[in-house]
């Protein structure tokens, strides 16, 4: 069955912090996504992986293929980036499954 | 920056009611979606368009649904009949080829 778990569901972090989240995956892949839903409920598209590490600011995303494996981190933590981040993996054709997100909020 | 448009942003209807939804998709893509999220629930796939016909759906995705792109800018999900459990956010999204792909802003459907 293909799944996607991340980890933790709740994340509370002091301003400044640096945030880890997880995701992991049942079999192979295509792509993976990392995704931020803010409060008002829009998604907005952070990373799109196959391989590798992405940086973008003060964003990393990492993947390990062979553990099928992929970790989001965010240096210097800040109030704004408060927000539910989701993993999203592609197993075959279109079909993007998504986990059940983190809930991230960082404290001032 | 080109964005993905959704309307309406909320939508409330009668059970039993067909409900049009509308997104336009960013203008030089060709990959198309729909995603609903049911209040505290993970985001869901429900079927993704390219050239002019569905190349994927999910279980949820029955007869009761269907997509169009009428018009070349304008990308519908339609929902013949709803139900109560029907409610939902729906969000479209578009991709040029290989690339991530972007979301509109979602339209929270409710079904009374």
């Amino acid at each position: 069955k293909n799944e996607v778990e991340q980890s933790p569901q709740n994340l509370t972090a002091q301003e400044g912090e640096f945030i880890t989240i997880n995701c992991s995956y049942s079999v192979g892949i295509s792509a993976l996504h990392w995704l931020q839903q803010h409060p008002g409920g829009g998604i907005v598209s952070l990373f799109m992986l196959s391989s590798g590490k992405k940086k973008h600011g003060r964003l990393i995303a990492t993947i390990n293929i062979q553990e099928k494996h992929s970790s989001l981190h965010i240096t210097a933590s800040h109030p704004r980036d408060s927000a539910v981040y989701i993993c999203a993996v592609k197993f075959g054709n279109e079909k993007l499954t998504f986990g059940t997100g983190t809930r991230l909020t960082i404290i001032p | 920056e080109p964005e993905v448009t959704q309307t309406p942003s909320h939508q409330v209807t009668q059970m039993g009611q067909e409900v049009i939804l509308r997104c336009v998709p960013i203008s030089n893509h060709l990959y198309f979606y729909w995603y609903r999220q049911i209040l505290g629930q993970k985001v869901e796939f429900l079927v993704s368009f390219y050239n002019n016909e569905i190349s994927e759906k999910s279980e949820i995705f029955d007869d009761q649904f269907s997509v169009e792109r009428p018009d070349g800018s304008n990308f519908t999900l339609k929902i013949r009949s709803t139900k109560l459990e029907d409610s939902a956010m729906y969000f479209c999204a578009s991709r040029k080829t290989r690339d991530e792909q972007f979301f509109g802003p979602g339209t929270r459907l409710t079904v009374l």
